[in-house]
């Protein structure tokens, strides 16, 4: 499975945007760069997904390097509610197996 | 409520005994996956059905656990003989996807296991 790097902990002062990044530098052409969050005592929740273009929804937008080897997620105005692990993970298949890391722990100061 | 459920929430085991959790995942997914959770760390993929049929088992899934989902509704996770590196958040996840198409996991809350 391709793998993804990503800081361990981030810190965002809140309401300022948040760019959470991202490599993967070992991506395939078919896979697709997934983003879930997981707040604390929940199980992870999908927040956004992309292939090649920049994607935004209504929580959040997801920057894709053209070359593929890396991406941003952009939380637009973080909110205390926005603290979280965030993932960033590839498919492996379509069957959608995926592989988590350790995330990034998104820290939100008020 | 149309989630992803999970039960029991909590479970208390002694090292050596069986333990059973159960999934019922959204009602129209064909999807259903299992993850094991343990702390500081993302989830690991356990195993995954597509309908009633289980399509793929990770390494993680040793003999003493085995997974069903009869009539590709709801589904479970056994584990036999449990040992205390088993205790864990085990994590289930149901998504509707024709072949070859993405579609979102969607995640229950999770069944944390303490074996003594």
């Amino acid at each position: 499975d391709a793998k993804t790097t990503q800081p361990n902990s981030m810190e965002s002062n809140e309401e300022e945007p948040v760019h959470l990044p991202c490599n993967h530098s070992t991506i395939s052409g078919t896979d697709y760069i997934h983003w879930y969050r997981q707040l604390p005592s929940q199980g992870p929740e999908y927040v956004i997904h992309g292939l090649t273009s920049n994607v935004n929804n209504r929580m959040a937008s997801l920057a894709i390097a053209e070359d593929r080897k890396s991406s941003t997620l952009i939380l637009h105005r973080a909110t205390l509610r926005d603290a979280a692990v965030y993932y960033c993970i590839l498919d492996s298949g379509g069957y959608q197996k995926v592989t988590f890391g350790i995330g990034t722990k998104l820290q939100v100061i008020p | 409520d149309t989630g992803v459920s999970q039960n029991p929430r909590h479970k208390i085991t002694k090292r050596g005994q069986n333990v059973t959790f159960r999934c019922d995942p959204i009602s129209e997914h064909n999807r259903l996956y299992w993850y094991r959770q343990t702390l500081g760390q993302g989830p690991e993929f356990l195993t995954y059905f597509q309908n009633e049929a289980q399509l793929e088992k990770s390494r993680l899934l040793s003999d003493r656990f085995s997974a069903e989902r009869p009539k590709g509704s709801f589904s479970t996770l056994e584990i036999q003989r449990t040992e205390q590196g088993d205790s864990a958040m085990y994590l289930c996840a149901s998504s509707l996807a024709p072949s070859g198409a993405y579609n979102e996991q969607f995640f229950g809350p999770g069944t944390r296991l303490t074996v003594l």
